[in-house]
């Protein structure tokens, strides 16, 4: 079954800025989706199709995705920022999530 | 607004029943492909099931396969998941969630979620 690999955890200074990845095989192949979600509330869809932001997301969040990693970029990082973050890709007929990413901004 | 309530939630024992159901509002449900997802508190997402809009098309997670049964009723604006056989491993919470217009499988609203606790 497919796989999508995310680090648990990553740390940025408040304003600067954040990089998570996520992997899995030939993922460039697939389009990612990324959601925000912050404790005890529902997940947030923060970029879709690779790149693209819904209405209502921040500017400051962008994606990419080539080769095996697809990587979620936050400029400017702000406090409330601080979430965990889920990459999302459909593979095999299932819809696959990554472990997600606890992102500390301290 | 667009909306999604799930609901039917609780807690049965191992080998037990339950139906989840999803109200939703604010947008013409026939037209959208439907998910549920699963969340072990303190845990990641897990997908669950699938549903096309007009139900032609399903998928399932290995994990549910042969025991949880997705379904719409598009009079009445509702997602359904009727689980049987349950296991402790079942329990989550569940949340109910929209895919985007034309999108691949990537979900723009969520509800709330309903817990279920599979325990004796």
């Amino acid at each position: 079954s497919y796989e999508l690999t995310q680090a648990p955890s990553a740390s940025v200074s408040p304003g600067q800025t954040a990089f998570i990845s996520c992997s899995g095989d030939k993922l460039g192949d697939k389009y990612v989706a990324w959601y925000q979600q912050q404790p005890g509330q529902s997940p947030v869809l923060v970029i879709y199709q690779d790149n693209k932001r819904p209405s209502g997301i921040p500017e400051r969040f962008s994606g990419s995705n080539s080769g095996n990693t697809a990587t979620l970029t936050i400029s400017g990082t702000q406090a409330m920022d601080e979430a965990d973050y889920y990459c999302q890709a459909w593979g095999s007929s299932t819809v696959v999530f990554g472990g997600g990413t606890k992102l500390n901004v301290l | 607004d667009v909306q999604l309530v799930e609901s039917g939630g609780g807690l049965v024992q191992p080998g037990g029943s339950l139906r989840l159901s999803c109200a939703v509002s604010g947008f013409t449900f026939s037209n959208y492909e439907m998910n549920w997802v699963r969340q072990v508190p303190g845990k990641g997402l897990e997908w669950v099931s699938y549903i096309s809009s007009i139900g032609r098309t399903i998928h399932y997670a290995d994990s549910v396969k042969g025991r949880f049964t997705i379904s719409r009723d598009d009079a009445k604006n509702s997602l359904y998941l009727q689980m049987k056989s349950l296991r402790a491993e079942d329990t989550a919470v569940y949340y109910c969630a929209r895919d985007l217009p034309g999108g691949d499988y990537e979900f723009d609203h969520w509800g709330q979620g309903t817990l279920v606790t599979v325990s004796s």
